[in-house]
């Protein structure tokens, strides 16, 4: 199992460049997350979905679409790139439900190193 | 709704022992702890669901106050393995959004 896999590792975009990141998931996860991380602001949640063809918004949704078409991928979207968007990104996923000896929590990949100039 | 923890920062030496806290002004469903090493994804340490159990690992455990809605990390003897920073994720219901503090960078020192 490859676990939790993030397209680009890293990327440096223009202001007003749009790009997507890609989040895959082998482990036949429920749910998954898109996270931004910041200096001492610790993770704070984008968007998230709890099942396939769902999504919702989380704490600082603005700036960033998310699709979720297919059950083991989970795409980040932004349209317009901005400065404030510099940070680190991970996805993580999660079982969400119930399986023996495998822990409900959130399995995290490797992270986007993203830069707007 | 983001947790609190504390201390911000702790160093120290190899042997010692640490409590990190996490305090939530909100009731939990569950609390879960992950340790970050610099440039590294976070990875899970171990999850405490209300009605729980002290849960440990080794030299690392924690355990969940449901009437103060606070989680306690504790690394006994620490090692210099132990370095990196620490958080708390907070669940108010399953199936809910997640909310991470802001972390607790923790050192140690030979």
């Amino acid at each position: 199992n490859a676990g939790v896999t993030q397209t680009p590792k890293f990327r440096v975009l223009k202001t007003g460049q749009s790009m997507t990141l890609l989040c895959a998931q082998d482990m036949n996860h429920e749910y998954m997350y898109w996270y931004r991380q910041d200096p001492g602001m610790g993770l704070r949640l984008i968007h998230y979905s709890v099942g396939e063809g769902t999504t919702a918004k989380g704490e600082v949704p603005d700036g960033y679409n998310v699709s979720r078409l297919k059950k083991q991928n989970f795409l980040l979207g932004l349209e317009s790139a901005a400065p404030s968007q510099t940070s680190v990104y991970f996805c993580a996923s999660r079982p969400g439900v119930l399986r023996p000896q495998v822990a409900d929590t959130q399995y995290f990949g490797p992270g986007t190193r993203l830069t707007v100039l | 709704q983001q947790p609190v923890q504390s201390p911000q920062a702790v160093i120290l030496r190899e042997g010692e022992d640490a409590v990190i806290n996490c305090s939530s002004s909100k009731a939990l469903y569950s609390v879960h702890w992950y340790r970050q090493k610099h440039g590294e994804a976070p990875v899970f340490l171990m999850i405490l669901l209300k009605g729980g159990e002290q849960k440990g690992h080794e030299k690392i455990s924690a355990s969940f106050n449901e009437k103060k809605q606070q989680s306690s990390l504790y690394l006994t003897a620490s090692q210099l393995s132990y370095s990196g920073t620490y958080f708390c994720g907070t669940e108010l219901n399953t199936g809910n959004q997640f909310y991470f503090g802001t972390g607790t960078s923790l050192t140690v020192i030979p």
